[in-house]
C-alpha cells in the first residue's frame, strides 16, 4: 500500500458504542492529523501530532481520544457520540508539522454516521 | 488571526472553456497558501502551493494560481476545462501559530466545480 490509507471506510455507531477509527502513512512522515469535515462546513482539524508528540489540541470534546503509537499510526478512539459528529473524518500526514514547506497528504476518509 | 473566503461555493463551465476559482485569504503574518482538490469519495490532493517564491504558482493538471498581496487573493485558473477536473476545490491559508511550534492549516468552505460537456 501507498500513501495515506483510512479504515474503516464507513462506519454506522450507536450513541453508547465504542468504536476507533485507524489511519496508516507509507510516506516515512514525521506528522499525522485528524480532520472533521461536514457538509457546508470548512475543514476543521482536530489533532496534530509530530514525532508521536500531540501539539494541537483544536477545542475537540473528550469524547475523541486520539491515539499515535509510532510515527506511522493515528487512531481516534471514539464513545458516547452525538449525531452531530457524524461527518467524514480525514487523517493526513505530512514530513513535519513545523514547516510551512511540506504539504500534507490525506487519506481517503472514513464516513461516521452516528445514531 | 488567518482567515479564507472561497467567493464561489459552486462554478459551472463547459468543457474547454477557461476557469476561475476564488479566493481571497486574511493573515497577520506571511502565509503560505495551498489550493487541494478533491474528487467523490476522495481524499484532498494538493494542486499547489505558494511559499513566498514566485507569487504565480503553477501546479499539476495545467492549474496555476497568482498571489496578490496588494488585493490579498490566491484566484485558481485554468486555460481549459475538462470533464476530470470536476471536483470539489478547497483554498487553504498556513501560517505558524503565536508558539512557533506548529503551523495551522484555516480552510475555505470550498468550490464546487461543476464542467459540462
Amino acid at each position: 500500500e501507498t500513501g495515506v490509507t483510512q479504515t474503516p471506510r464507513h462506519l454506522v455507531m450507536g450513541m453508547t458504542n465504542k468504536k476507533s477509527l485507524k489511519c496508516e502513512q507509507h510516506l516515512g512522515h514525521n506528522a499525522m492529523y485528524w480532520y472533521k469535515q461536514s457538509a457546508k462546513k470548512p475543514l476543521e482539524l482536530m489533532f496534530v501530532y509530530n514525532f508521536k508528540e500531540q501539539t494541537e489540541n483544536n477545542s475537540v470534546p473528550s469524547r475523541f481520544s486520539p491515539e499515535c503509537p509510532n510515527s506511522s499510526h493515528l487512531f481516534l478512539h471514539l464513545h458516547t457520540l452525538q449525531p452531530e459528529d457524524s461527518a467524514l473524518y480525514l487523517c493526513a500526514s505530512s514530513q513535519d508539522s513545523a514547516d510551512l514547506s511540506y504539504e500534507q497528504y490525506f487519506g481517503p476518509g472514513t464516513r461516521l454516521t452516528v445514531t | 488571526a488567518q482567515s479564507v473566503t472561497q467567493l464561489d461555493s459552486h462554478v459551472s463551465v463547459s468543457e474547454g472553456t477557461p476557469v476561475l476559482l476564488r479566493c481571497n485569504y486574511s493573515s497577520s503574518y506571511s502565509p503560505s497558501l495551498f489550493w487541494y482538490v478533491q474528487h467523490p469519495n476522495k481524499g484532498l490532493q494538493l494542486l499547489l502551493k505558494y511559499t513566498s517564491a514566485a507569487t504565480l504558482v503553477k501546479g499539476i493538471n495545467g492549474f496555476e494560481a497568482e498571489f496578490k498581496k496588494s488585493e490579498t487573493s490566491f484566484h485558481l485558473t485554468k486555460p481549459s476545462a475538462h470533464m476530470s477536473d470536476a471536483a470539489e476545490y478547497f483554498c487553504v491559508v498556513s501560517v505558524v501559530n503565536s508558539g512557533g511550534s506548529n503551523y495551522k492549516l484555516t480552510f475555505g468552505k470550498g468550490t464546487l466545480l461543476t464542467v459540462n460537456p
